[in-house]
């Protein structure tokens, strides 16, 4: 069975600067996705950004990036120029296959941005 | 805003009441899902709907009665519920099975809590 683990319960980070959030994850499939999802008090669930397996290039949308390591099923995401609004829970996910399969969810990380 | 909505946004309820959840999508989706999200554990997925039949079941106690009338809505039926059941209880949509990419978008979630 596919498991997510986040073993950063919290996490801050003065506003301007770069955090990073881990995330590992252990999977005998070859081809799969992995997601950050983030949720602010209150808000609802967005995607942050997708990695697929497959593609070694790391994905990048605007100031999210993660640091995917297929060997070592490492998924890490690094904020940069932390801001204000970035404060949520943010939850690393795996799934088999895009959205019609089962998305495998990690305990979150709850980030906090200092002013 | 994403386009999934639920009501009500908070219940609490006894242990001998019945009561449903609702959710509804905007977006064209045709595959909808219900996860359970409870402090400091990983959302769990309860059930999946493509097309308004269920196809996934994650072994989730018969208190629980999912009910999907169209693509659009998707109910969740409660009933005898105990206080463990306490939890928010997220809706996601996404377009149905194929090759492609489909992403999930979450509603707000319902706040439940079993008295």
């Amino acid at each position: 069975a596919q498991t997510v683990t986040q073993s950063q319960p919290e996490m801050s980070v003065q506003e301007a600067e770069t955090v990073t959030l881990s995330c590992t994850y252990d999977t005998s499939e070859s081809d799969y996705y992995l997601f950050w999802y983030k949720q602010p008090p209150s808000r609802q669930m967005i995607l942050v950004i997708r990695q697929e397996a497959y593609k070694q290039q790391n994905a990048t949308e605007n100031r999210f990036s993660v640091n995917f390591q297929k060997a070592a099923k490492s998924f890490s995401l690094k904020i940069s120029d932390s801001q204000l609004g970035d404060a949520a829970m943010y939850f690393c996910a795996y799934s088999r296959d895009f959205g019609n399969e089962k998305l495998t969810f990690g305990t979150g990380t709850r980030l906090t941005i200092i002013p | 805003e994403t386009g999934v909505t639920q009501t009500p946004r908070h219940l609490v309820m006894g242990m001998t009441n019945k009561k449903s959840l609702k959710c509804e999508q905007h977006l064209g989706h045709n595959a909808m899902y219900w996860y359970k999200q409870s402090a400091k554990k990983p959302l769990e997925l309860m059930f999946v709907y493509n097309f308004k039949e269920q196809t996934e079941n994650n072994s989730v106690p018969s208190r629980f009665s999912p009910e999907c009338p169209n693509s659009s809505h998707l109910f969740l039926h409660l009933h005898t519920l105990q206080p463990e059941d306490s939890a928010l209880y997220l809706c996601a949509s996404s377009r149905a099975a194929g090759g492609t990419y489909n992403e999930q978008f979450f509603g707000p979630g319902t706040r439940l809590t079993v008295l």
